[in-house]
């Protein structure tokens, strides 16, 4: 089983809102991640946690907020959103062995979010 | 500037045609390889690479890489209309102590029947 499941699929917001994206695996896999992906573009690393530890921020705008509740889960709270955020939001998640991921990443179907 | 980069962008095919996607690389402490396929939402994995010279194969598809010329290809032989997608390369590096995977821009593959 390799499934990583992203909730919701679709999602519109305004900029005054508050939602959070949720990702959840079964795999136990220790690292998860969140790309972004705008249309006709390659998935762009937001953040990374490694055994639950934020471990990468790729200079990301504070109005996004990971959170790595425990293995599982890895959550992303939006706030204050701008219309050029919208895009289609990927978790992944992938093994880590002996503190170096075998970095296959196994990614979710996505949320696609529009913020108006 | 980029550190992988896709060829072609784009290509368009008949049914039982032969592709091969091109993917060159540029990054220090180079980890391995990945190839995936994307078409609605989520990449599905394909292929990880992580030595020279040896052919990773399933099915109709198979994958090599050069290190020392920094570039993979992959291959797709007898291709269907199933196989439309788009094929991203990525790259896994090791950067200040924490690993990155950087995708190329993808080659957007049409068959047609």
């Amino acid at each position: 089983d390799t499934e990583v499941t992203q909730t919701p699929k679709h999602l519109v917001m305004g900029m005054t809102n508050k939602k959070s994206l949720k990702c959840e695996q079964h795999m136990g896999h220790r690292a998860m991640y969140w790309y972004k992906q705008k249309a006709k573009k390659p998935p762009e690393l937001m953040f990374v946690y490694s055994y639950e530890k934020l471990s990468i921020n790729e200079s990301v705008p504070s109005r996004f907020s990971p959170e790595c509740p425990n293995s599982s889960l890895l959550n992303l709270h939006l706030h204050a959103l701008q219309p050029e955020d919208s895009a289609l939001y990927l978790c992944a998640s992938s093994q880590v062995l002996a503190g170096v991921s075998k970095n296959i990443q196994y990614f979710g179907a996505g949320t696609r979010l529009s913020v108006l | 500037e980029d550190k992988v980069v896709q060829s072609p962008l784009s290509l368009v095919v008949h049914e039982g045609d032969t592709v091969t996607l091109n993917c060159s690389y540029e990054v220090t402490n180079f980890r391995s390889l990945l190839w995936y396929k994307q078409e609605k939402k989520a990449p599905t994995f394909l292929f990880m690479l992580t030595s020279s010279g040896i052919e990773k194969k399933s099915g109709r598809l198979s994958s090599i890489l050069d290190k020392k010329e920094l570039f993979s290809i992959l291959n797709i032989t007898a291709t269907q209309t199933g196989d439309s997608a788009v094929y991203l390369c990525a790259v896994d590096y090791a950067q200040g102590g924490s690993e990155k995977l950087v995708f190329g821009k993808g080659t957007k593959l049409t068959v047609n029947p």
